[in-house]
């Protein structure tokens, strides 16, 4: 079935940089886009950006823009996100999710999701 | 395109109807999606492309709407769905509504 499997809990310094891996199978990995979405303690859903794993472009929200990067391996079918000068704000979840369609397609949704990865920024 | 749910939270009962509101802040046709969020639990999608019910998502769950204002109702609520609800927009790159808490009364 299709699944997405993130790594695990991550403890981190202000400042310092945090990756965090979503290993994608069950389905060919270069058909469909890979979303991250960031949800602090007891708050809303907040969109990353995305990826087109099969030519490894990627667009950002304005908000995480020249703070975070998003690598795909297609031999590993794993997206990995890299967000960097990290604060205490940063203390969140962070979930990778897919396009339930192929790239391309119009009216796109999220599904299946991944687990979450808890990153907690403390000194 | 930001995305304004209303309202923020609610209080029901079982057996209740209850709707939540969306509003986009432009036009985005049909390219909106509903997801359910439990504590501690990744989202999932109920509805998408603003009235299509997804697979395994109980009839009790309907959507409507499109341009700028959406629905999303539930007909009559039951005790698993207590939870927040969202609504996520697909026209232009991604975002998501606020949330909505659906809490007990």
């Amino acid at each position: 079935q299709v699944q997405l499997v993130q790594s695990g809990a991550e403890v981190k310094s202000p400042g310092a940089s945090v990756r965090i891996s979503c290993k994608a199978s069950g389905y060919r990995f270069t058909d469909f886009a890979i979303h991250w979405v960031r949800q602090a303690p007891g708050q809303g859903l907040e969109w990353v950006g995305w990826t087109n794993p099969a030519i490894g472009d990627a667009t950002y929200s304005q908000k995480f823009q020249g703070r975070v990067t998003f690598r795909s391996d297609t031999s590993a079918t794993t997206v990995d996100m890299e967000l960097s000068s990290l604060t205490f704000e940063d203390t969140a979840t962070f979930y990778c999710t897919r396009d339930a369609k192929v790239v391309g397609a119009s009216e796109n949704w999220f599904e299946p999701w991944g687990q979450g990865t808890l990153v907690t920024v403390s000194s | 395109i930001q995305l304004t749910q209303s309202p923020s939270s609610l209080s029901a009962s079982i057996g209740d109807r209850v709707t939540i509101t969306c509003r986009a802040s432009q036009t985005i046709s049909t390219y909106l999606n509903w997801y359910q969020q439990k504590p501690r639990k990744a989202p999932r999608v109920l509805i998408y492309a603003a009235s299509n019910l997804q697979s395994e998502i109980p009839s009790r769950f309907s959507g409507s709407g499109s341009g700028t204002e959406f629905n999303l109702t539930i007909s009559s609520l039951q005790p698993e769905d207590f939870a927040t609800y969202y609504c996520q927009q697909s026209y232009h790159v991604r975002t998501f509504g606020q949330g909505t808490k659906v809490e007990i009364k």
